[in-house]
Parts: structure tokens; sequence; C-alpha cells
């Protein structure tokens, strides 16, 4: 079975602060680990994805993730936030054998305060 | 290319009723998931449909089924409404190739009264 843990389900930052957001997961096999982002009244949509290779993702915004199989975390960072990252985050894997299945963490609500 | 769309974007509905809920998913991609988020246990995983077949399946009642068109459109229903069913309905469509990157429409927000 998976299971995705968001340690902190808010999180407040000061504008140009550094943030990070944490993710732990569990399971049985090999995943695939994602970053979602869900802004006010919209769907969610993809932030960045670890699928192989380098263990360091970063997304077009300034975000990177970083894949820690050892702890198995997936550590979301933004060196320097803006209002405009206020959001929900969502962390998730989705099993490498199983197909199309994403099991999602309960979310992290980033607040970027002016 | 258009993006996930869904309809109605919100819903009122008393305890005991149906609803049905459509999704159409981007043009080419034949996976369609449907998720509920609710405040309290994020986004839960109800069921995937691949070419009109249920290929994985949530632990959800089953007064919760859908079901793919041949277009790959999709619908969810609910069947006897529970106070507990109120929440956001979101459905993702992806496509083989691009290690089932899933992308969300905007949601159905059901309530139940």
């Amino acid at each position: 079975a998976q299971s995705v843990t968001q340690l902190d389900s808010q999180v407040p930052v000061f504008e140009e602060a550094p943030v990070e957001l944490r993710c732990n997961y569990s399971s049985s096999v090999s995943v695939y680990l994602f970053w979602y982002v869900q802004y006010p009244n919209q769907g969610l949509q993809l932030l960045l994805k670890y699928l192989s290779g380098s263990t360091l993702v970063k997304s077009i915004n300034g975000f990177e993730a970083e894949f820690n199989k050892s702890q198995t975390s997936f550590h979301l960072r933004k060196p320097s936030v803006h209002i405009s990252d206020t959001a929900e985050y969502f962390c998730a894997v989705s099993p490498t054998n199983t197909g199309n299945q994403f099991y999602f963490g309960t979310g992290t609500s980033l607040t970027v305060i002016p | 290319k258009a993006g996930v769309t869904q309809t109605p974007r919100y819903l009122i509905k008393t305890r005991g009723q149906q609803v049905t809920l459509s999704c159409s998913p981007i043009s080419g991609h034949r996976s369609v998931s449907w998720y509920q988020q609710t405040p309290g246990q994020g986004l839960q995983f109800l069921f995937e449909y691949f070419s009109e077949t249920q290929r994985n399946k949530g632990n959800f009642p089953g007064r919760f089924s859908g079901r793919q068109f041949s277009n790959s459109r999709s619908e969810m229903n609910v069947s006897t409404l529970e106070l507990g069913d109120s929440a956001l309905y979101l459905c993702a469509s992806s496509t083989p190739g691009t290690v089932y990157e899933q992308y969300f429409g905007p949601g159905t927000r059901l309530t139940v009264t």
C-alpha cells in the first residue's frame, strides 16, 4: 500500500523568504513522485515530477524538489517566494507498476505574507 | 488544445437524491481518473477509466460509479447522496507516453443538504 504524508497543513512565509514544504511517502514498490499546485477555484496543475535519474528536479517558476530514497522524502523548496505562490500544494506518488493510480497527501496551504 | 472540462461546476442536491457529473478530457487523452477532494481528507482516488474500461478503483462504496464513452468522455454517478458526499470532485485525464502525467479539470463542487 502507498501513503503520502505532508507534515505541515499550513505554512505562512514572508515575501522573498525561502520556504520548504515537506513530503514523506510510504510504499512497498517503486514510485514516481509529483508536486501539484492548486490556486483558488482551480484544478490542480503539475508543478514538477521525479521519474528517474537526477534526484533534484526543478520547475520553471523557481521551485525544486529532491528525491531522497533513504528517507522516502520529496520535499519542495523555493529560495525566494512571491505573493503569487500563495496556493495549496499537493505531493503525490504513483506506483511504477500499476498504471495511472495516484495517491495524494492532504495538502499544504502556503500563504505568502507581503 | 482545450483543457479538461467538467460540468456542472456547482451543484446542490438533497440527501437521498442521485447526481451525475461529467468530464471531457483533453483531446487524444484516453485515461480519465476521478478524485474526491475534501478539506479533511485531501484528494482521494475514486476510479480510473481507460478505453471504456474501469482499470483502477479506490476504496469508495458502491454508491459511487462511473463510466466512459467511446469518445473518452466520462461520467460519474453518486446514488443515495449523503451529507458526507459534499466535496469538490475532480477529473483528470492523461495519455500513455507521458508517464501518466495527469491534467486536472476545475472540478464540480457538490453540496448535499
